[in-house]
């Protein structure tokens, strides 16, 4: 079966730090992959997609980055955080092509406060 | 653009009670549409999901119907039980092509005693 792993859980980080959120997924090859996040008392947004290797789309400008760096791993990172990066950040996959329906399979969230 | 807009929360229940979450949605052409439920601690999770209009997903107890003349989603369920507290999220793509790239909506955050 298909997993999706999520790390860190929990992360606190004073502004002007970097920032990497590592992303993978096992038992299953070619996944689309996709970077949310949820602001506090807001829906979550599509910040990053990716439907391969070095292959990233963005959905909105911001002081985040993206890397996909092998079929199954996903990384946001950020050079210099900002205060606006606070909040749950979510990753997902769902499968390539005809095997898509509609479903996202997510990760148990990473919340990070930057202070 | 595309928008989800739920029904502010929070919504507290009692066991056995009748759910209705009511969701509007604002998308250019025709999208499908999701409920997604995250439980204390864990990720989302796809809950149901109709692809056009007229459509009914069910799951678990809960149905929600793809209203496309009043572009709403609602999700009802005619007996709640303590296990459905969790965060709902409704949901919309673009169509197949842009499945994965969702719009969700706020969330409400419901809460069932017993």
């Amino acid at each position: 079966s298909q997993t999706i792993h999520q790390w860190p859980a929990t992360l606190v980080q004073p502004v002007g730090s970097p920032l990497s959120l590592e992303c993978t997924v096992e038992g299953t090859s070619n996944p689309n992959l996709y970077w949310y996040r949820q602001a506090a008392g807001r829906g979550l947004q599509l910040l990053f997609y990716s439907v391969g290797i070095g292959q990233i789309s963005s959905e909105v400008p911001q002081n985040l980055s993206a890397s996909r760096p092998q079929d199954r791993q996903f990384i946001l990172s950020s050079k210099k955080l900002l205060l606006s990066d606070s909040g749950f950040y979510l990753c997902a996959w769902s499968p390539r092509g005809a095997a898509n329906t509609g479903e996202l399979f997510f990760g148990e969230g990473s919340r990070l406060t930057v202070l | 653009g595309n928008s989800v807009t739920q029904m502010e929360g929070p919504v507290t229940l009692s066991e056995e009670a009748f759910l209705t979450i009511n969701c509007t949605y604002t998308a250019t052409g025709y999208p499908s549409l999701f409920w997604y439920v995250q439980y204390p601690g864990e990720g989302l999770q796809l809950l149901l999901k109709a692809t056009k209009a007229d459509d009914k997903g069910s799951n678990k107890g809960f149905e929600a119907t793809y209203r496309k003349e009043t572009t709403s989603f609602h999700l009802e369920k005619g007996s709640v039980q303590v296990s459905d507290s969790a965060v709902y999220f409704c949901a919309l793509s673009e169509g197949w092509t842009s499945y994965g790239k969702l719009t969700f909506g706020q969330g409400t955050i419901l809460t069932v005693h017993p």
